[in-house]
């Protein structure tokens, strides 16, 4: 069955400090992968997907994932954090019959000045 | 364009009252899900559907029914609220043309059972 795995609940950097926020799949079928960001009492919005078109994908707001098959893994990156980015991330798997998105637990990105 | 639409956005609830959150999409979407997110848990699957006219168990059903009443809505029943029901409601979409296709979500529904 498909599932992902997020590793660190809560995530802390300086602002203009490179942000790595890791997920980790396992999937028994090529993974459609997804990171979604949620600001606070917001719902989800998608930042990025993989979809098997590129295995660097670039999202909105300067974010990209490298979608790596012999680590199974799809880590967020950003270059330079801003504030803007303090956030709850989720980084989600396609479920095998592809009807529906299995999550991880979330990474909160904390940002300071 | 609204996307998904959620009501209400917050409610409260007594231990064994009923209500039922209503979600509608404008996007023509044939896939439509409820999840649940609690604190460390991320989002849970309650139900879903893939089209209209049909509905599935996701991972967390218990407690809760479905309706999708056409393409455009698809409501979630609580029949008899309890505690651990407490939590926030998300609303999905997604055309199922291709199974890379994202979700589309509403702002939330927070439910306080009391």
């Amino acid at each position: 069955a498909q599932s992902v795995t997020q590793l660190g609940s809560h995530v802390s950097v300086s602002e203009g400090a490179l942000v790595l926020l890791r997920c980790n799949y396992s999937s028994s079928v090529p993974p459609y992968l997804f990171w979604y960001v949620q600001y606070p009492n917001q719902g989800l919005q998608l930042l990025l997907k993989y979809t098997s078109a590129a295995t660097l994908v670039k999202g909105i707001n300067g974010f990209e994932a490298e979608f790596k098959k012999s680590e199974t893994s799809f880590h967020l990156t950003k270059p330079s954090a801003h504030m803007s980015d303090a956030a709850e991330y989720f980084c989600a798997v396609k479920n095998q019959a592809g009807t529906a998105l299995i999550f991880g637990k979330g990474t909160t990105l904390s940002v300071s000045s | 364009n609204a996307g998904v639409t959620q009501t209400p956005k917050f409610q409260v609830l007594k231990t064994g009252q009923s209500m039922t959150l209503q979600c509608a999409q404008d996007m023509n979407h044939n896939s439509m899900y409820w999840y649940r997110q609690d604190p460390g848990m991320g989002l849970r699957l309650i139900y879903y559907s893939a089209s209209e006219g049909t509905t599935d168990k996701g991972e967390v059903p218990n407690g809760y029914n479905v309706s999708r009443l056409n393409k455009r809505e698809f409501s979630l029943r609580l029949e008899s609220a309890a505690p651990s029901q407490t939590s926030v409601y998300f609303c999905a979409s997604s055309g199922h043309e291709s199974k890379g296709s994202e979700a589309f979500f509403g702002q939330g529904t927070r439910l306080t059972v009391v």
